[in-house]
């Protein structure tokens, strides 16, 4: 089936706006990641999904972001009155289960821009 | 706490040389160990893992890694590079309680000259 999905691919916005970020993980997959991937920087963990809940919010960055996922299937990133810090690439990753030894699926990533 | 660490922001090695990318890690018991690479305006691809098991694991495009348990490294390698390696290399761990969360390495670039 199709991998990882993430829409926009690009988004550009300006300062102190809203943004939302979709990720559509792979069809069965009950585990759900997002991480943020700033210039020359490592992955940064921002949230996990266990289907809909989110058992570790502990790498959200501030209140502005927040994340849902409905039907444990797609999820949303939501980030309010972005700042120019926030630019960014935002990954989203998807697992089929509990396991730790399972791999992790990215998706292409979406390419935030504040200007 | 758990950490990862690539030494080497890059590496450049010579079309047909072996190459060889550092990871060292950082983890409260056994842990499970990932190699990622990310070509350019592309997600990450997973190239191998290690879970268990004999400490040489050989993944996706003739990558292997050696797991090395007293040097607490997981070096990624490949015996003859070729240009189209060129890209971006994540190393990876996840620790087996901690099923939440991988902490990743801040990335080596690879650069291979024809």
């Amino acid at each position: 089936g199709a991998g990882v999905s993430q829409s926009p691919s690009n988004k550009v916005t300006e300062k102190g706006k809203d943004v939302e970020l979709r990720c559509d993980p792979i069809s069965g997959h009950t585990a759900l990641y997002w991480y943020r991937q700033s210039l020359g920087q490592g992955l940064e963990f921002l949230i996990y999904f266990q289907g809909n809940s989110a058992p570790d919010k502990s790498g959200l960055p501030s209140d502005r972001f927040s994340a849902e996922r409905t039907g444990g299937s797609v999820s949303t990133l939501t980030i309010q009155r972005t700042q120019q810090e926030d630019s960014a690439v935002y990954l989203c990753a998807s697992s089929p289960g509990r396991g730790s030894q399972e791999t992790q699926y990215f998706g292409p990533g979406t390419r935030l821009l504040v200007l | 706490a758990q950490s990862v660490a690539q030494p080497e922001d890059q590496v450049n090695v010579a079309e047909g040389n072996p190459l060889t990318v550092k990871c060292t890690y950082s983890v409260s018991g056994n842990p499970y160990l990932f190699w990622y690479v990310q070509y350019p305006n592309r997600g990450l691809q997973f190239l191998l893992k290690y879970i268990t098991g004999d400490n040489l694991v050989k993944g996706s495009y003739g990558f292997e890694a050696e797991f090395n348990k007293s040097q607490t490294s997981f070096h990624l390698k490949k015996p003859s590079a070729l240009v189209s390696d060129s890209a971006l290399y994540f190393c990876a761990v996840r620790a087996p309680y901690n099923f939440n969360k991988f902490y990743f390495g801040s990335g080596t670039k690879l650069n291979v000259k024809p």
